[in-house]
């Protein structure tokens, strides 16, 4: 049982690349979360989905786009990085949202150049 | 508007002394209310809830008060010890004009000395 996972760790990017972060979850999650952390800030949530084929916005929803094709898996693509996208994003699964206590993965560091 | 506050970035505490930690919300919607963990180079991890329907909320050497007229809630850690040393989170959730998900504030390093 792995729990939440992200692939990859750590990413350099130049200014107007492309990438995709992986989220995988093995606890048969209905909701899952991709977060943003920048230094003495908390986590602010970029986008989220509710289930299989679904996503919606998070407060910081600009620059990122998601999928989730698959209930395990949850994508976010970064279609022209940014610098301003240089951060540490945390994905996160939840059973619900009713008392919702989040798994989080161990992070990927993006620096974008 | 920051709906989840944690007005101290940092606090510093001796080991075996009893650790505070504070969170205020502004949401009066939010019913549940959650502290996660977090090391360096690592995910958050849950450590206790409560529910608003308590004041008061025990696991061990940690220990969650809520005060709802107040709109706070304190993490409180008794006997500190070293490796209790991370960043805590405070997480609101429940206002499901929202779709019920967690706010979160931006955290409070705790330092534990030996």
């Amino acid at each position: 049982n792995a729990g939440v996972t992200q692939t990859p760790k750590f990413r350099v990017l130049k200014t107007g690349q492309s990438m995709t972060l992986l989220c995988a979850q093995d606890m048969n999650h209905e909701y899952m979360y991709w977060y943003r952390q920048d230094p003495g800030m908390g986590l602010r949530l970029i986008h989220y989905s509710v289930g299989e084929g679904t996503t919606a916005k998070g407060e910081v929803p600009d620059g990122y786009n998601v999928s989730r094709l698959k209930k395990q898996n949850f994508l976010l693509g970064l279609e022209s990085a940014a610098p301003s996208q240089t951060s540490v994003y945390f994905c996160a699964s939840s059973y619900s949202t009713a008392q919702e206590t989040q798994y989080f993965g161990p992070g990927t560091r993006l620096l974008v150049l | 508007d920051q709906q989840v506050k944690q007005n101290s970035p940092s606090l510093s505490v001796q080991e075996g002394r009893i650790s505070i930690l504070n969170c205020d919300y502004t949401n009066s919607m939010f019913d549940y209310f959650l502290w996660y963990k977090k090391y360096p180079a690592e995910g958050p991890t849950f450590l206790i809830s409560i529910s608003s329907i308590k004041d008061k909320n025990e696991d061990g050497r940690f220990t969650v008060f809520l005060n709802k007229s107040a709109k706070h809630l304190s993490l409180h850690i008794v006997p500190s010890q070293p490796g209790d040393s991370a960043v805590y989170f405070c997480a609101a959730s429940g206002d499901y004009t929202n779709a019920g998900k967690s706010t979160f504030g931006d955290g409070t390093t705790l330092t534990v000395k030996p």
